[in-house]
């Protein structure tokens, strides 16, 4: 129940094109979903971050898409770049509980 | 600019030694925790702590153990370093989750080779 499945595991995409990232969770009181990006040799930061009050959120070529009764999220990057090449992580928290629960990750690579 | 800093980018150690990890925040965030990070893995929470000299276990405990004497610094320990504790570790500090689950904020992570 703890559990956030993220796909794919390594995606390879165009410049230009969209990236799409998917995370399902099973633990319906998980109330924060944040997506943290990863650079080599960097540790991971907040790139984007959503709350289930609402089904999508975007920041500049960023976009969450949240579908409450799947259960699922998706991370959409659109004009996708060479500089967006990164590991991406998808995450789930709960309002009082201490704990941020991870996705296992996915290597984005964009193709120039 | 808020920081997490940990004290070594790279370690070496041999089989056997006992292993520190030292991890500092200027944010006064109350919580700090400690994962590693494999390949397709993703981030597994070793310890974490809420306050000074409080600390939890993670999902993957065995092996390692935490201090936190002050609010500012966590310190990771592996009593006897195994070859399968070579890996990444990430510290990170929150807020408390108040109003709700908050951002986590990384260090840049000490890649840790046991041999």
């Amino acid at each position: 129940q703890q559990q956030v499945k993220q796909s794919p595991q390594s995606l390879i995409v165009q410049k230009g094109g969209i990236s799409i990232i998917n995370c399902a969770y099973e633990n319906t009181a998980f109330d924060y979903f944040p997506w943290y990006q990863q650079f080599p040799g960097k540790g991971p930061a907040l790139l984007i971050a959503i709350r289930p009050d609402v089904s999508e959120k975007k920041e500049g070529r960023f976009t969450i898409s949240f579908n409450k009764s799947a259960k699922q999220f998706s991370l959409h990057i659109m004009d996708s770049q060479p500089g967006d090449s990164a590991t991406y992580f998808c995450a789930a928290s709960m309002t009082g509980g201490f704990k941020t629960i991870f996705g296992a990750g996915t290597r984005l690579f964009v193709k120039a | 600019d808020v920081k997490v800093t940990q004290s070594s980018r790279y370690l070496v150690k041999r089989t056997g030694e006992k292993v520190f990890l030292e991890c500092v925040q200027d944010m006064d965030h109350e919580n700090m925790f400690w994962y590693r990070q494999d390949p397709g893995l993703g981030l597994r929470l070793i310890y974490f702590s809420y306050d000074v000299k409080m600390k939890e276990k993670g999902d993957i405990p065995e092996g390692y153990s935490v201090s936190r004497e002050k609010k500012e610094r966590f310190s990771l320990i592996l009593e006897s370093a195994s070859t399968n504790q070579t890996s990444m570790y990430l510290c990170a500090s929150s807020s408390q989750p108040g109003q709700g689950a908050t951002e986590a904020f990384f260090g840049q992570g000490t890649r840790l080779t046991v041999v």
